[in-house]
C-alpha cells in the first residue's frame, strides 16, 4: 500500500494567494483528518471527515480555510487568501472508524505539506 | 481540554539505556495513543491502549495507563540511535457534543539517543 499521499510536499506562496493542499487517503479507510503543526501550537486537528462527510470542523481557524472531500479517495484543504501566520506543516491522516467516530483506531499520517507564506 | 501533556519536553540518553516518557491528561478518555515523528516526517503510530487496559507491549515498547491518575508512560528499552525522534501522546475522548470521539495531541517529548 502506498500509504497516505499528500501534494505538494512544499509550497511557497505570497500573502493573499490561494493555496490548495491535496490528500489521497489509504484505500479502504473511511475517515480522513487534516492537521496543522507549528512550533507554537503543536499539532492541531482542523477537520475530519467520515464517509466523505465533514463531522467536526471546529478546529478550522477561520473562514479563509475550507476543506472538501468529493469522494473516498481525495480531499483538499484550501486557504484563500493566505497569510504569513498560516505558515506551518499540514498533515493529512486516514483511518478506518465506526460511523461518526474519530480516534477509536490508529491513524496513518501522510508526509505533510510544508507551507510558507511570504 | 483533554489534551495530553508529555513530560519531559526533551530527553537525552546513551544508546542501550532505557527511555521513559510520561503523559498526563485532564478528562476521561476512550483510549490513549503514542506516535513517533522523525524530523521532517509524518507521524507514525506506535501503540494504542484502551481505557480498560493497564499495560501493553510491542517489541521494545511498553505502555502503561493509569486512569485514576490520568497518566500514561511510554518505555523504550535498549534504546538505539534510530529511536531519536519526537514522541507524542494523543488522547481520545468526546467532543463538546458528547457524541463523537476526538483525538488531541500533546506537544511531544524530543528524545535524543546518542551513539
Amino acid at each position: 500500500d502506498a500509504g497516505v499521499i499528500q501534494s505538494p510536499r512544499h509550497e511557497v506562496t505570497e500573502m493573499g494567494q490561494e493555496v490548495t493542499l491535496r490528500c489521497k487517503p489509504i484505500s479502504g479507510h473511511n475517515s480522513l483528518f487534516w492537521y496543522r503543526q507549528t512550533m507554537m501550537r503543536g499539532l492541531e486537528l482542523l477537520i475530519y471527515f467520515n464517509n466523505n462527510v465533514p463531522i467536526d470542523d471546529s478546529g478550522m481557524p477561520e473562514d479563509r480555510f475550507s476543506a472538501k472531500m468529493p469522494n473516498a479517495s481525495f480531499s483538499t484543504l484550501k486557504i484563500q487568501p493566505s497569510e504569513p501566520r498560516d505558515s506551518a506543516v499540514y498533515f493529512c491522516a486516514s483511518s478506518l472508524e465506526a460511523s461518526g467516530r474519530a480516534g477509536y483506531n490508529e491513524q496513518f499520517f501522510g508526509p505533510g505539506t510544508r507551507l510558507t507564506v511570504l | 481540554s483533554q489534551q495530553g501533556e508529555e513530560d519531559p519536553q526533551a530527553l537525552s540518553i546513551q544508546e542501550g539505556e532505557n527511555a521513559t516518557m510520561n503523559c498526563s491528561y485532564k478528562t476521561s478518555i476512550n483510549n490513549l495513543q503514542w506516535y513517533r515523528q522523525n524530523s521532517g516526517r509524518g507521524l507514525v503510530h506506535l501503540i494504542l491502549i484502551r481505557s480498560n487496559e493497564r499495560e501493553k507491549h510491542s517489541g521494545r515498547l511498553r505502555v502503561t495507563l493509569d486512569t485514576s491518575k490520568k497518566s500514561s508512560s511510554l518505555l523504550i528499552t535498549a534504546s538505539r540511535a534510530a529511536d531519536t525522534a519526537s514522541y507524542f501522546c494523543a488522547t481520545v475522548g468526546y467532543n463538546s457534543g458528547g457524541s463523537n470521539y476526538k483525538l488531541t495531541f500533546g506537544k511531544g517529548t524530543l528524545l535524543t539517543v546518542n551513539p
